[in-house]
């Protein structure tokens, strides 16, 4: 069981260009979620996905793309990376995103955009 | 808006020191706290929680207790340990549409415990 993973660790951009962050979960977890943290800010939600098929912006989508084909993966897209989406990228799922049910998190992603 | 309040870190500590990591929101409603911790390379994991005024939350030897009059959620723990390095956030969650939960996070603080 490996949990929340997360892939790549570290990334270097170059502005307008475009990746992928991968996450993946192996809990059958149907709520699915991306979080940005910045510098003395608190982490700020994305985008989140209550199942497969479904997804909704969160506070801060503006940048990002994201879909849902799956129950197990949940890739966030930057189409044209802006130096104002460095940040560390987490991305976190629980089984129903309802009530108090604890919400587990990756490792994170460190994305440095030049 | 919704906010939470973390003070500012680092917070250096001898082993076996008293810890208090102060936490105060702003919400509208009746939230639930948090406190998730962050060890070094890892991801963030819930600690405690408390759901309404005057829980309190503990585990692995840390507490904190939901004040509704003050709005805070405090963390405490009387012996820290080396192995309590990390960075700690507090966090509210409140619904939103659909009867989901958001959670609003704080800026962490970072805990350093030397030997």
């Amino acid at each position: 069981n490996a949990g929340v993973t997360q892939t790549p660790k570290f990334q270097v951009l170059k502005t307008g260009q475009s990746m992928t962050l991968q996450c993946a979960q192996d809990m059958n977890h149907e709520y699915m979620s991306w979080y940005r943290q910045d510098p003395g800010m608190g982490l700020r939600l994305i985008h989140y996905s209550v199942g497969a098929g479904i997804t909704d912006q969160g506070e801060v989508p503006n940048g990002y793309n994201v879909s849902r084909s799956t129950t197990e993966d949940f890739p966030l897209r930057l189409l044209s990376a802006a130096p104002s989406q460095t940040s560390v990228y987490f991305c976190a799922s629980s089984y129903s995103g309802r009530g108090l049910e604890t919400q587990y998190f990756g490792p994170g992603t460190r994305l440095l955009v030049l | 808006g919704d906010s939470v309040t973390q003070m500012e870190g680092p917070v250096t500590l001898s082993e076996e020191a008293f810890l208090t990591i102060n936490c105060t929101y702003t919400a509208t409603g009746y939230p639930s706290l948090f406190w998730y911790v962050q060890y070094p390379g890892e991801g963030l994991q819930l600690l405690l929680k408390a759901t309404k005024a005057d829980d309190k939350g503990s585990n692995k030897g840390f507490e904190a207790t939901y004040r509704k009059e003050t709005t805070s959620f405090h963390l405490e723990k009387g012996s820290v340990q080396v192995s309590d390095s990390a960075v700690y956030f507090c966090a509210l969650a409140l619904m939103f549409s659909g009867g989901y939960n958001k959670l609003i996070f704080g800026a962490g603080t970072r805990l350093a415990v030397h030997p």
